[in-house]
């Protein structure tokens, strides 16, 4: 069964660095999402994507926050300079045409630790 | 703006009960569609059912079951005979015509041998 995935599963940094997330959505996706979980928090809606540009974004999404559908098949969140509070799990969601009711394709997350 | 009210954070009980998550929600959206996830301590986000603003119809799915009530915006979850398997955070989420979820706070299930 096609999944979404994402690497790293782990990602660790010095404050201030930036750092890159990746996820590999559903191959015939059209619809892409970030969402941010702090630990023991809710999930947070970050950004949507569609037709290589971005839909909406939240509060949350500011200008240290960028994604980018570089070569059709990844689509990645770069974050120039990470806080402490930056943290979080970043899970990475897709929908396609076939799916219904707007069911959105979750992938298992990369917890980011900025030091 | 819309909003996910999980009003319950934690809840314990002993295996074998039966045990419902309540989830209450905001949207003046007239078409919208709300979901139901589970996070187990593995951290990833299991989705367990959704359900469309025109289809009040209850379901069952083998030991869970979901009430929706738009008279009253809520779409609960009910787990009969729970299991320590059962045990995770449940999140509650809405999602308009524009995709974008909603999160509840979640409620953590910890269920007891």
């Amino acid at each position: 069964e096609p999944e979404v995935t994402q690497t790293p599963s782990h990602q660790v940094t010095q404050m201030g660095q930036e750092v890159i997330l990746r996820c590999v959505p559903i191959s015939n996706h059209l619809y892409f999402y970030w969402y941010r979980q702090i630990l023991g928090q809710k999930v947070e809606f970050l950004v949507s994507f569609y037709n290589n540009e971005i839909s909406e974004k939240s509060e949350i999404f500011d200008d240290q926050f960028s994604v980018e559908r570089p070569d059709g098949s990844n689509f990645t969140l770069k974050i120039r300079s990470t806080k402490l509070e930056d943290s979080a799990m970043y899970f990475c969601a897709s929908i396609g045409p076939e799916s219904s009711y707007n069911e959105q394709f979750f992938g298992p997350g990369t917890r980011l630790t900025v030091l | 703006a819309q909003k996910v009210t999980q009003a319950q954070t934690e809840i314990s009980v002993v295996e074998k009960e039966d045990v419902t998550l309540d989830c209450v929600y905001e949207t003046r959206d007239t078409t919208y569609y709300l979901f139901w996830y589970k996070q187990p301590p593995s951290g990833e986000l299991v989705f367990l059912i959704r359900r469309n603003s025109f289809d009040e119809q209850n379901e069952i799915s083998g030991r869970y079951s979901w009430n929706f009530q738009k008279s009253t915006s809520s779409f609960n979850f009910t787990i009969t005979a729970s299991q320590v398997v059962d045990s995770a955070v449940y999140f509650c989420a809405l999602a308009n015509a524009g995709n974008m979820l909603t999160f509840g706070g979640g409620t953590r299930l910890m269920v007891k041998p």
